[in-house]
């Protein structure tokens, strides 16, 4: 069963518009961490940031927000006023503690494409 | 700080074959994953490495097999390839239980 689901495949904005991205989980664990990589055309895979199961604080970083809301498993991203250079493909992660090692379930991805 | 470093870049093989593909970890760090990325899907773990052993495996067969060294480096090492292999293979180095951060990658291509 998929562990992360990013139902969105591929988005495209118009520069300066906002772009959220849904991301839902799901696990048995209580003790669980959330992550958000963002992937650019080189391939390399980008940290963005990084939620533990207890901490349901909403963040803001510059441009980039999360919303973390347990009650649906969910763990979305928005991207403000959006930029070309935005133009990624972005994924959502889950690393659940009961493994004993912090590997990462990573969804299918959010391919975003930011029009000038 | 040096990041995670792989290489080869880039590498084509023919079924059959084996590959070899190498990765440095980011300085300080003592873990190692290993993950496997094909055309338009997320990362699939393969396996992680910690002071040498493994720590952890995800749904890949034994010809799928690796190394840690001292220095806290790695191989992956696939046998046996096959066409289904050709991917984009990204390493990722953390400290232990903390989050992972990816080096660019080694895309390889079997015929």
């Amino acid at each position: 069963a998929q562990k992360v689901t990013q139902a969105q495949t591929e988005i495209s904005v118009v520069e300066k518009e906002d772009v959220t991205l849904d991301c839902v989980y799901e696990t048995r664990d209580t003790t669980y961490y959330l992550f958000w990589y963002k992937q650019p055309p080189s391939g390399e895979l980008v940290f963005l940031i990084r939620r533990n199961s207890f901490d349901e604080q909403n963040e803001i970083s510059g441009r980039y927000s999360w919303n973390f809301q347990k009650s649906t498993s969910s763990f979305n991203f928005t991207i403000t006023a959006s930029q070309v250079v935005d133009s990624a493909v972005y994924f959502c992660a889950l690393s659940e503690a009961s493994y004993g090692n912090n590997r990462l379930a990573f969804g299918k991805g959010n391919q975003v494409v930011v029009i000038p | 700080e040096t990041g995670v470093t792989q290489s080869p870049t880039h590498l084509i093989k023919t079924r059959g074959q084996q590959v070899t593909l190498r990765c440095s970890s980011q300085s300080g760090h003592n873990t190692v994953s290993w993950y496997q990325q094909a055309l338009g899907q997320g990362p699939q773990f393969i396996f992680q490495y910690y002071r040498e052993e493994e720590n952890g495996r995800g749904n890949f067969p034994p010809r799928f097999s690796g190394l840690q060294f001292p220095n806290y480096s790695s191989e992956l090492n696939v046998n046996a390839l096959e066409l289904d292999d050709s991917a984009l293979y990204l390493c990722a180095s953390s400290l232990t239980g903390l989050t992972q951060y990816f080096g660019p990658g080694t895309r390889l291509l079997v015929l």
